[in-house]
């Protein structure tokens, strides 16, 4: 039983482009949240996707956006790249959209130069 | 130079003692808290959790310790070994107004296992 999967796991990005992460949850999860993880921080949540519509925000711009399909999987883009966008983006599924354990992904370490 | 973010709170153990891990939380309407580690290049993992209503609660070689009146959560590990040398991280939230997987996560510790 596969467990959380994101791709890619490395990207490098230049200021101002934009960029799409994808994840595919573990199995039988149907909920999906994204976390940003910048160097020594703990990480800070997006948003979360629940019968593929955005269910709850963090303080995040509108230059964060994302989806959800019907097999469950999920997509965060970002626009407009900023410098401070790098960090590791987690992607994180569960059972429910408001209980049940979360399950991390390793995670897409992204960069912008 | 040097980034602030970089310098996590370290502890260092010696292999086979027990391990403290603390953390406050911000928010006194929080319900549900769960311990994380995370190894280098890995996500988060969950070790253990516990409710509100519960002021202890016990896993295998771990214990959670809630102090609400404080906003103060501990993590205990018995017996430490050098595969629990990671980054620990409390994590808050409320179950009961919706915010289930809307983690509000701490800080961290970064715990080092000394052989």
């Amino acid at each position: 039983d596969a467990g959380v999967t994101q791709s890619p796991t490395h990207l490098i990005k230049t200021r101002g482009q934009q960029v799409t992460l994808r994840c595919s949850p573990k199995s039988g999860h149907d909920t999906v949240s994204w976390y940003q993880q910048a160097l020594g921080q703990g990480p800070q949540f997006i948003f979360q996707y629940y019968e593929e519509e955005e269910r709850q925000r963090g303080n995040f711009p509108d230059r964060f956006s994302g989806h959800q399909f019907p097999n469950y999987s999920s997509e965060l883009n970002v626009n407009a790249l900023l410098l401070g966008d790098s960090a590791l983006y987690l992607c994180a599924s569960s059972a429910g959209a408001g209980l049940g354990e979360q399950y991390f992904g390793p995670g897409t370490r992204l960069t912008v130069t | 130079g040097e980034s602030v973010g970089l310098h996590l709170p370290t502890l260092s153990v010696q292999e086979g003692d027990n391990s403290i891990i603390n953390c406050a939380y911000s928010n006194s309407a929080s319900d549900y808290f769960i311990w994380y580690k995370q190894e280098s290049g890995k996500g988060p993992q969950f070790i253990i959790d516990i409710r509100s209503n519960m002021d202890k609660r016990q896993g295998q070689r771990v214990t959670v310790l809630l102090n609400k009146t404080v906003k103060h959560l501990s993590l205990q590990i018995a017996a430490t070994q050098p595969g629990d040398s990671a980054v620990y991280f409390c994590a808050e939230t409320n179950i009961l107004t919706g915010g289930g997987n809307k983690l509000t996560f701490g800080t961290g510790t970064q715990l080092k296992v000394e052989l």
